[in-house]
């Protein structure tokens, strides 16, 4: 089953506002991706996390490796119409392991 | 560069049948993860190969088997095919064990 948690689970939002979305876990992992996926697409990795309390930007993305390692954090500023998407977190809790996926944040533009 | 692609890119099959799916990696990356998503959910891992050897399976049957090519490129194949066996195929390749991963497109599988 799915160790990670994403909330909110969708969210609707206006065109320029800024998105917060975070993902949980009662487990350290030691790396964290982000990525979105868009229908009938493959997810696309926007950003990686390698350290505790780590703040990574792309663009008007920016994410965060949570200080106690069971967290991470996304905000999207100013949206538009393309950040339409299902943003998924990945987790990786030590060397060797595979990555876990959370169950994803569906996020709605309205314009 | 080329990025990952993955082979078909639909596909029905009849319960029972035997299926393979087919992912090229990105240039200079030898490891390829395979992952299965049903509708509304997240990527599940099925297994992983690194430099033609399984490293890693997660929670998923033997019918379920895969091979990794001396070019890197991978193949997944399912046995035996189930209704639940339905969902998009995802395959990542990554530079090494625990790197970042790059996703293809998918392959989506239809079970009748």
């Amino acid at each position: 089953g799915q160790q990670l948690n994403q909330s909110p689970q969708s969210m609707f939002i206006q065109e320029g506002e800024d998105v917060s979305m975070n993902c949980t876990s009662s487990s350290i992992f030691n790396t964290w991706l982000w990525y979105k996926q868009e229908p009938g697409e493959g997810p696309v990795l926007l950003i990686a996390l390698y350290k505790a309390g780590e703040l990574t930007s792309n663009g008007r993305l920016t994410a965060q490796f949570g200080i106690t390692r069971k967290d991470s954090f996304l905000n999207i500023s100013a949206s538009i119409p393309s950040d339409v998407g299902i943003y998924f977190c990945a987790g990786l809790r030590n060397y060797g392991q595979n990555f876990v996926f959370g169950p994803g944040t569906r996020l709605s533009v309205l314009p | 560069e080329t990025g990952v692609t993955q082979s078909p890119t639909h596909l029905i099959k009849t319960r029972g049948q035997q299926v393979t799916l087919r992912c090229s990696s990105q240039s200079g990356h030898n490891t390829v993860s395979w992952y299965q998503q049903a509708l509304g959910q997240g990527p599940q891992f099925i297994f992983q190969y690194y430099r033609e050897e399984e490293n890693g399976r997660g929670n998923f049957p033997p019918r379920f088997s895969g091979l990794q090519f001396p070019n890197y490129s991978s193949e997944l194949n399912v046995n035996a095919l189930e209704l639940d066996d339905s969902a998009l195929y995802l395959c990542a390749s990554s530079l090494a064990i625990s790197n970042e991963q790059y996703f293809g497109p998918g392959t989506r599988l239809t079970v009748t």
